[in-house]
């Protein structure tokens, strides 16, 4: 099986200017979980959606949303970026048995 | 609340015994895990284990879990300059798939 997939790996943007990224989980997993890494604050937890509708939410402001597709696909936006949000973005899969595999991340950078 | 921690950093030589260290507070849950990470990549999930079992080996590793002081290590044996990397404990808490990252320890294998 193929293992979880993120796009892009590595993406630059300007402050004010909105991100979107993708996340494919594992074939079957109907779960998809995103975490935000950075130096300061560690891993935190954004959201997690099981089969199109948001389960869990972590302390995030709302410029930070997501969707999930019917075919288990993800997506996170990130709308008027600021400095802070320069982050590795962790996507995580799971059937929803608490097991969780995941992708290599994107590494946003907010100039 | 939901605060995992960790001590920041161990240092080893290589054929040595690692321990890393993991303190957690929500009693409520039921998995707790241990990852590993390596420079630019993503979380690899190493083992776990059930809040009601004390012990738990996979080859080189051995986790175990103190449940009244909520207290979680992970034994690396013969450790090897491959595991150097940042390992974080995370729980789970109440059966929900949003997971709580202790804020990781480096651990440098020294030849």
């Amino acid at each position: 099986k193929a293992g979880v997939t993120q796009t892009p790996r590595y993406l630059i943007k300007t402050r004010g200017q909105q991100v979107t990224l993708s996340c494919s989980p594992i074939s079957g997993h109907r779960s998809v979980s995103w975490y935000q890494q950075t130096p300061g604050q560690g891993l935190q937890f954004l959201f997690e959606y099981f089969s199109e509708t948001q389960r869990n939410k972590g302390n995030f402001p709302g410029r930070f949303s997501g969707r999930q597709f019917s075919n288990s696909r993800s997506e996170m936006n990130v709308s008027t970026l600021e400095l802070g949000d320069s982050a590795l973005y962790l996507c995580a899969s799971s059937q929803g048995n608490n097991e969780q595999f995941f992708g290599p991340g994107t590494r946003l950078t907010v100039l | 609340g939901e605060d995992v921690e960790q001590s920041l950093f161990l240092s080893v030589r290589e054929g040595d015994s690692s321990v890393i260290n993991c303190t957690y507070t929500d009693s409520s849950s039921t998995y707790l895990y241990w990852y590993k990470q390596e420079p630019g990549a993503g979380l690899q999930l190493l083992t776990y284990i059930f809040s009601n079992m004390d012990m738990k080996q996979d080859q080189r590793l051995t986790v175990l879990l103190n449940k009244k002081d909520k207290h979680l290590s992970l034994r690396i044996a013969d450790t090897q300059t491959g595991d150097s990397a940042i390992y974080f404990c995370a729980e789970i808490p109440g059966g929900y798939q949003k997971v709580t990252f202790g804020t990781g320890t480096k651990l440098q294998v020294i030849p």
